[in-house]
Parts: structure tokens; sequence; C-alpha cells
């Protein structure tokens, strides 16, 4: 069976600082990989996704970028963090014209 | 660009009821749409997913239609239950655009 792993699952940096978060998926090739970003109070922002090894697209212009290194490998990266960048950021994957997954999340509070 | 709307925000029912939770999106050239539940602080589990082709799809309790042209889909609950208790959330493709959700407190 498929599954998608996502870490790590709380982070609190400072202002300025790089950010990496990693999510993985299992059981599957050619996977579609989505970011996406929750604020507080707010919906699911899609910010970046892949359809293959090396190919992202942006929803969003904003302070971060994605990589796909490896096919089911789907970083998010920023050089340097701002405090509007805090949120609830989830990794997804599917298949096309299946059912999209989600990870656990990962909390990031920056100060 | 596809905007998603979930009316109401936040919904309390008693145990038992049925429900139907709504879904409007502006584009009406969608491929699928599909229903997610959210425990506070956990990830999105998807519920059901229809296909462009498809007018409707049922799992247990649960049966979530869809009417492209009106640009709307509707999440049906039987017999609510208080497990029942999470945000709802709709998105369509492409890109799965979704909604803010409605939060559905079910009340023992």
């Amino acid at each position: 069976s498929q599954t998608i792993h996502q870490w790590p699952a709380t982070l609190v940096q400072p202002v300025g600082s790089p950010l990496s978060l990693e999510c993985t998926v299992e059981g599957t090739s050619n996977p579609n990989l989505y970011w996406y970003r929750q604020a507080a109070g707010r919906g699911l922002q899609l910010l970046f996704y892949s359809v293959g090894i090396g190919q992202i697209s942006s929803e969003v212009p904003q302070n971060l970028s994605a990589s796909r290194p490896q096919d089911r490998q789907f970083i998010l990266s920023s050089k340097k963090l701002l405090l509007s960048d805090s949120g609830f950021y989830l990794c997804a994957w599917r298949r096309v014209d299946s059912p999209l997954h989600f990870g656990n999340g990962t909390r990031l509070t920056v100060t | 660009k596809q905007e998603v709307t979930q009316i109401p925000a936040a919904l309390s029912v008693p145990e038992g009821e049925n429900l139907v939770l709504n879904c409007s999106f502006t584009d009406s050239a969608i491929y699928n749409l599909q229903w997610f539940r959210q425990d506070p602080g956990k990830g999105l589990t998807s519920l059901l997913l229809i296909q462009s082709s498809q007018r409707e799809q049922t799992s247990g309790r649960l049966n979530a239609s869809l009417d492209k042209s009106s640009g709307r889909s509707t999440l049906y609950i039987a017999a609510s239950q208080p497990g029942d208790s999470a945000t709802y959330l709709c998105a369509v493709e492409r890109y799965l655009f979704f909604g803010t959700g409605t939060r559905l407190t079910v009340i023992p």
C-alpha cells in the first residue's frame, strides 16, 4: 500500500533562517506531488505541484521554493523565513483521476 | 481563477440528524471534485472523489453529488454521530483548489 511521510511534525524557526521540509511517498511511482499551506483560520492554499522529477509549478509567488530531486521526494525550502511564513504545511500525492492523499503536516512557527 | 465556497462555515447538530454540506465553485469546467475531512491539527483524509463523468458517489453514510452546470456539490451525512465532528473541505480540479471548509459539531 502507498504511504506518505512528512517531517518534521513541528518546527520553530527564527525570522531570516532557512527552511527545509521533506516529503516522501512509498508504494507508487511517478505520483503527482503537492505542497499546500493552511494559515490559521484560512483555507488550504496550493503552493507548488509537480508532475515529474524536476518539474515544479508555482501557484503563488512568495518566499518559498520547491524541488523534486527524486521521483517520490518533494522538498519545500526557503532561504530566509518571514513571520508570514508561519502556518501548517501539508504535502500530498495522487495518481491522475485518483484521490488526493495527504501527509500529517508540519506546523511551522516563525518567531 | 477558480473560487470555491463552502456554506455554512460552521454547523452544530444533535446526534442522529441527517445533514447537508454545500460546496460551490465559480468555474464549471472542472475535472473532478473531492471531499475531505480534517480533524484538529491533523492532515486531511479523503472521503469521496467524484469524477467529471459522474454525478454522485456513496460511501457508507456519506453521499456526495456533483452538478457541474450549476457549479455545486453537496455532501450528505446520514444519521450523524459525534465521531463525525470535524472540518469538511471540498476541492475542485484542476490543481485542486480548496474551499475554506465547514466545521461540523455533532452533539451527543
